[in-house]
């Protein structure tokens, strides 16, 4: 167990609808990273905030957006869904994130959305 | 544009064997090179890094080999065993105001009891 919660583990909808996941870090952790998985690619980071601030951007598409709260927990919102969108998302954590010394991600279990 | 890349999908040995997972990229300022390993219905959990100033690293039965001039990354299980079973994927780390990690696609590795 990395101390990494998301919620919910699977999430089935149809084209066009919109959803949010969610992401709760490891206590202490003060940055958040989403990232997708689809079918046979590697983990494509989409994008990272740092307590409560956007901190980077990846391949993220306009019709998705993050946010992480005081309390530091992250939901990431993805609309106007499309049947490509259909993939795992995982959510990470680590202490810092933007440091030069080895900060490591922990990883959640991830969120596997079905588009239909 | 894949700056990571990780050619065989696959990878079976036999227990006791050595496993040797083969990692390739394609920007020279990457600074840090990690090794994820990933279970069925899991995240995936750190394994093993390296720095780009280094040449290997070594943890236990994990040792992991940089060769700058080639681009190229390894990492060595010995010996294996079957709980080593999993996806393993390298990440590589590149700095433009802020660091990014970039992941490849994932070797599937198989041990045989």
């Amino acid at each position: 167990d990395s101390g990494v919660t998301q919620t919910p583990k699977h999430l089935i909808t149809a084209t066009g609808q919109r959803v949010t996941l969610r992401c709760s870090p490891r206590s202490g952790d003060l940055s958040v990273y989403w990232y997708q998985q689809s079918l046979d690619q590697g983990l494509q980071f989409l994008i990272q905030y740092y307590n409560g601030e956007e901190r980077a951007k990846g391949n993220i598409l306009e019709r998705f957006s993050a946010q992480q709260f005081p309390d530091l927990h992250s939901e990431l919102n993805l609309s106007s869904l499309e049947l490509g969108d259909s993939a795992l998302y995982f959510c990470a954590s680590s202490v810092v994130g933007n440091s030069g010394s080895t900060d490591t991600q922990y990883f959640g279990p991830g969120t596997r959305l079905t588009v239909l | 544009d894949q700056q990571v890349k990780q050619n065989s999908p696959s990878l079976s040995v036999q227990e006791g064997r050595i496993s040797i997972l083969n990692c390739d990229y394609t920007n020279s300022m990457f600074d840090y090179f990690l090794w994820y390993k990933k279970y069925p219905a899991e995240g995936p959990t750190f394994l093993i890094s390296i720095s780009s100033i280094k040449d290997k690293n070594e943890d236990g039965r994990f040792t992991v080999f940089l060769n700058k001039s080639a681009k190229h990354l390894s990492l060595h299980i010995v010996p294996s065993q079957p709980g080593d079973s999993a996806v393993y994927f390298c990440a590589a780390r590149s700095f433009s105001g802020t660091y990014k990690y970039i992941f490849g696609t994932g070797t599937r590795l198989k041990v045989l009891a």
